[in-house]
């Protein structure tokens, strides 16, 4: 168990929907990174807050965003889904040094 | 150049025997080098990291071979086990601002009894 917990663990919904994942990560972590793993695309990184700002974005997608909360959890929001969408949703979290630490995912399905 | 070329995409094993996996950047500003496992339907999760000022890392039967000036790096897993029969991702990052990983495309190694 890495401490960083991920829900839902499993969604399923339509395309054009909206779905938003959350993220808690490890006690103490200021770190938070979204990573997207699907089979053609493999893991890549999405988007990283620092205690609340934005700290880097990667290939993120304009109708996905997150954001970071006071409380250091994390969303994801994705909007106007596409059946591509589909895929492992995983979010790490690190406390600033080089080890990030993986939740278990969500696995996002749009039918 | 943010790329992180893995090889080979799958890799069979019989127990007991070495598994080799390999990566190579271009980036020469990468300035840490870890590797993930990943079990079906679990995250990746950290399996041994290496910087570069350093050109072998060893933590058990898991083993970094780094080659700087080749910029490529290895793992090594001895004497392979059943329980090992996961995916393997190598990954790089630059330590100062950002620190995002780019990772390679994967591993898949089966460790047969």
């Amino acid at each position: 168990d890495s401490g960083v917990t991920q829900t839902p663990k499993h969604l399923i919904t339509a395309t054009g929907q909206r779905v938003t994942l959350r993220c808690s990560p490890r006690s103490g972590d200021l770190s938070v990174y979204w990573y997207q793993q699907s089979l053609d695309q493999g893991l890549q990184f999405l988007i990283q807050y620092y205690n609340g700002e934005e700290r880097a974005k990667g290939n993120i997608l304009e109708r996905f965003s997150a954001q970071q909360f006071p409380d250091l959890h994390s969303e994801l929001n994705l909007s106007s889904l596409e059946l591509g969408d589909s895929a492992l949703y995983f979010c790490a979290s690190s406390a600033g040094g080089f080890t990030q630490y993986f939740g278990p995912g969500t696995r996002l399905t749009v039918l | 150049q943010q790329q992180v070329k893995q090889s080979p995409q799958s890799l069979i094993v019989q127990k007991g025997g070495i598994s080799i996996i390999n990566c190579a950047y271009e980036n020469t500003a990468f300035d840490y080098f870890p590797w993930y496992q990943q079990f079906p339907g679990k995250g990746p999760a950290l399996l041994i990291a290496i910087r570069p000022d350093v050109s072998e890392k060893k933590e058990g039967r898991f083993t970094i071979s780094f080659n700087k000036s080749a910029k490529q790096f290895s793992l090594h897993i001895m004497d392979s086990q059943p329980g090992d029969s996961a995916t393997y991702f190598c990954a790089a990052s630059i330590q100062e601002g950002t620190d995002k990983l780019i990772f390679g495309t994967g591993t898949r190694l089966q460790v047969f009894p």
